[in-house]
């Protein structure tokens, strides 16, 4: 069945470093995949999103390409703030009437 | 506007008792997820309701759960004869024609 594989946590980085989490994916045919994030104390929230190979998703400075050559959306940002400090959720929604899957989830943390 | 309401916020039960944990769903989504988050364990599919489609029940980790969604909108999300395992946030999301799925705040249930 489709499944996630996310890098495992926790992941610590001082502030302004770059920050890679890698994101694996198993489907059949082409799903949509998605970042979602969880900040300290809120709900989980949608980060960006890419629903076909080659497109690029990006928000908030994060980025994060699929690539289906390598079925891999690993989600990047060039400088780090101590206000990214949350947990990641890769997932994929494989089409209408299928639930979303997600990875574990990479707790990243980022110190001043 | 108004997101997704998941009741109550938290729940403490005694071990065998029935609980049932309330979603209302952002009006006009047709889709609706349940899902579970244990600690180190990421966010565990449950149940999906798309529409007026049989609802896919793949996720339920044994017969004490149940689900169901009424009109369309509000679903509850029962579990029988709790056990200390089913101690976790109890997750719901809504979502539209876009995949994109919308979280609430979670229902901490703590079986003691």
């Amino acid at each position: 069945g489709d499944s996630v594989t996310q890098m495992e946590g926790p992941v610590t980085l001082s502030e302004e470093a770059f920050l890679t989490i890698n994101c694996t994916y198993t489907a059949t045919g082409y799903p949509s995949l998605f970042w979602y994030v969880q900040y300290p104390g809120e709900g989980l929230q949608l980060l960006l999103k890419a629903t076909k190979a080659d497109d690029k998703g990006s928000n908030k400075g994060f980025e994060a390409t699929y690539r289906k050559e390598t079925t891999s959306f690993h989600l990047e940002k060039g400088s780090v703030q101590v206000s990214d400090s949350a947990v990641y959720f890769c997932a994929l929604d494989h089409q209408a009437g299928t639930a979303l899957i997600f990875g574990k989830g990479t707790t990243l943390s980022v110190s001043s | 506007g108004a997101g997704v309401s998941q009741s109550p916020s938290n729940k403490v039960t005694e071990k065998g008792k029935d609980v049932e944990l309330r979603c209302d769903p952002i009006s006009g989504h047709t889709a609706l997820y349940w899902y579970r988050q244990s600690l180190g364990q990421g966010l565990e599919f449950l149940i999906y309701f798309q529409g007026n489609s049989a609802p896919d029940k793949s996720g339920l980790p044994s017969d004490r759960f149940s689900a169901e969604r009424t009109g369309g909108s509000v679903s509850t999300l029962t579990i029988q004869r709790t056990q200390q395992e089913d101690s976790a946030v109890y997750l719901c999301a809504s979502g539209d024609d876009s995949f994109e799925a919308f979280f609430g705040q979670g229902t901490r249930l703590t079986v003691v």
